[in-house]
């Protein structure tokens, strides 16, 4: 098992720019989670996805953030455009029922400048 | 809403030292509860879990009762090593509505050999 792959580990961009962080659940997991870690405001639950469907994004933060999820295999978080204070570690999760934990991924530390 | 609430840190002790984290929680009916741990540079992987009143989850040496009459599952060690150096995080999955893991604000623990 490869476990939550995230592959890029550090993204820097520029305000205004758009940004996309990537990624692959594991395998059999039915439930896909995006949360930010930031030191101020520690864990924060963006959105999360069940059999690739949007069902909470209420913590998203603001229009310029979207997801998705076209398949089983793999998501998305866009965005765009991008400001400093969007800087945080963006964590991917998977899971499979509510009394199961959660798999992480090593995260994407973003920074924007 | 829901929450949890753990003692802040850092938590600095020596070697061998017995290990206590406290942690609290607000949420309705029975929540499954958990304790991960977060390694430098790493993603939050699970220490351990208990999903109903009086379980007991055990890893590692490491062990936490799920308490329903004081709301509480705190983090337990007898004899810590400098390898458990890392940031614990108690969090709650609720057991009715959306699958929204609520994690408390970590608590850092350095052990000192």
């Amino acid at each position: 098992d490869a476990g939550v792959i995230q592959s890029t580990r550090h993204e820097v961009t520029e305000m205004g720019q758009e940004v996309t962080l990537r990624c692959k659940p594991i395998s059999g997991h039915d439930y896909l989670f995006w949360y930010r870690q930031t030191m101020m405001r520690g864990l924060e639950l963006l959105i999360y996805f069940n059999n690739n469907v949007p069902i909470d994004d209420s913590g998203m933060p603001e229009d310029r953030f979207s997801a998705k999820m076209p398949n089983a295999s793999f998501s998305t978080l866009k965005i765009q455009p991008s400001e400093p204070r969007d800087s945080a570690v963006y964590f991917c999760a998977s899971s499979t029922n509510r009394d199961s934990p959660l798999h992480f991924g090593n995260g994407t530390r973003l920074t924007v400048t | 809403g829901d929450s949890v609430t753990q003692m802040e840190g850092p938590v600095t002790l020596s070697e061998e030292a017995f290990l206590t984290i406290n942690c609290t929680y607000t949420a309705t009916g029975y929540p499954s509860l958990f304790w991960y741990v977060q390694y430098p540079g790493e993603g939050l992987q699970l220490l351990l879990k208990a999903t109903k009143a009086d379980d007991k989850g055990s890893n590692k040496g490491f062990e936490a009762t799920y308490r329903k009459e004081t709301t509480s599952f705190h983090l337990e060690k007898g004899s810590v090593q400098v390898s458990d150096s890392a940031v614990y995080f108690c969090a709650l999955t609720p057991n009715t509505g959306g699958f929204k893991t609520i994690f408390g604000a970590g608590t850092r623990l350095f052990v000192k050999a």
